[in-house]
Order: C-alpha cells, then structure tokens, then sequence
C-alpha cells in the first residue's frame, strides 16, 4: 500500500532557528502533496498544496514567507519553518495520493514541532 | 452504546457494542468523503472512503453512510474492539483528482472499555 514518510517526528528547537521537515512518498509518485497543522484536540488545518516544479498554493491566513514549500521531485516535498517562535509549535503532517482518480490521501506520522 | 444524529465530541463505549459516529460536512459540492482514524501522535490511517454517487459502503467491521441531502456522513463500527479507541475524522474532497486537498471535519474521540 501506499507510503508516506515524514522526517523528524520531532524537533526541539530555540526561538529563532529555522526548521525542514521533509515528506516523502516511498512507493509512489505524487505530483501533489498536501501539508497540515493540527493543534492538540483540534482536526486538520490545511496550509498549503505542495505542486511538484511549482510553487505552493497557501491557505488564506498561511504566511508564504514563514512556511517555505519546496516540492522538487515526484516523492519529496519539504516545509521549511523560518525563524521559528514558540506559536510555531504545532504537530505538522504531510499527505500525498497517488494516481489522478478518486485515491484516498495517505498521511505521514507527523512532526512534533517544540519551540522554546 | 451508540450514538446517532448530531455530532459529538465524544463517544464512550463497551467492547463488543457497535459504534456510530456521526459528521455534517458543509460543501454541498463535495462529491468524495473519507472516514480517518488517527491514534495518539500518530497521522491520520485511511478507514473507508465512499462517492456521493453512493449513499452505503461497507468494508472490514465498518460501514459508512452518506446521506447527501441533509450533508451527513456516518460511521458504523461493528463489535467495537479496544484497538478502535483513537479520534475518528471525517473529511470532505471536491472534485475527483488527487490534486485537490481535503477538508477535515471535527473529530469524535472513541473511547472503548473492556
């Protein structure tokens, strides 16, 4: 079945640095792949839609100068937190599907995000 | 115990009963629907999927249930076990291509005591 792989699954970091969490998809390929932000207790925020080649399409209210898309081949994608601020922490998660019909999102384990 | 119509946060059950959690989504156009449970600092694990060219679809213990008209999603666990405990998203997709993003619903947190 379909894999996706995202790396870390958790960063500890202090305010100011800049953080890349990467979003693979292990046994096929995915022109498109999706990144979430999820709070504790809350769904699934979309952020933005990762196009491989080109650039991202971020959700109204998703600062594109603070989270940095980069989709440069067929199975990766990363997200790029810059100078990162303890409101930064969050759980971030990736998704990909496969083909172009009706597929089910596949969804990585997620990064835990702790700025201090 | 189950529960059935509006959405609840939560949903508290017996090993072995069956279970039934409940979704409204808002996009009239939405035309695809899939059901994710997600465990504890985990990301979410595809369940069931159904298109709205369908109102029933059942898999392995589970069965979803879309009622387009009043914009309702349901899913039905059978002899719900322990390991079923987790939070239980629905989520919404316009249009049939990959390359559209989901929108999730509120998530029910199942708990299931033995």
């Amino acid at each position: 079945g379909a894999v996706v792989s995202q790396h870390p699954s958790r960063v500890i970091c202090k305010s100011g640095t800049s953080v890349k969490i990467e979003c693979r998809s292990l046994d096929f390929q995915a022109t498109t792949m999706f990144w979430y932000r999820q709070f504790p207790k809350k769904s699934l925020m979309l952020m933005a839609t990762s196009n491989e080649g080109s650039k991202a399409t971020y959700e109204q209210g998703v600062e594109k100068d603070k989270f940095l898309i980069n989709h440069a081949s067929l199975t990766l994608s990363t997200l790029t937190v810059t100078s990162a601020h303890p409101e930064d922490s969050s759980f971030y998660i990736c998704s990909a599907s496969e083909g172009w019909s009706n597929q089910p999102q596949h969804f990585g384990d997620g990064t835990r995000l702790s700025i201090l | 115990g189950e529960s059935v119509g509006l959405h609840l946060p939560t949903l508290s059950v017996q090993e072995g009963d069956n279970s039934i959690i409940n979704c409204a989504y808002s996009n009239s156009a939405s035309d695809y629907f899939i059901w994710y449970k997600q465990e504890s600092g985990k990301g979410p694990q595809f369940i069931i999927d159904i298109r709205s060219n369908m109102d029933k679809r059942q898999g392995q213990r589970v069965t979803v249930l879309l009622n387009k008209t009043v914009k309702h999603l349901s899913l039905q666990i059978a002899a719900t076990q322990p390991g079923d405990s987790a939070v239980y998203f629905c989520a919404e997709r316009e249009g049939n291509q990959a390359g559209t993003a989901l929108i999730f619903g509120k998530g029910t947190t199942l708990s299931v005591s033995s």
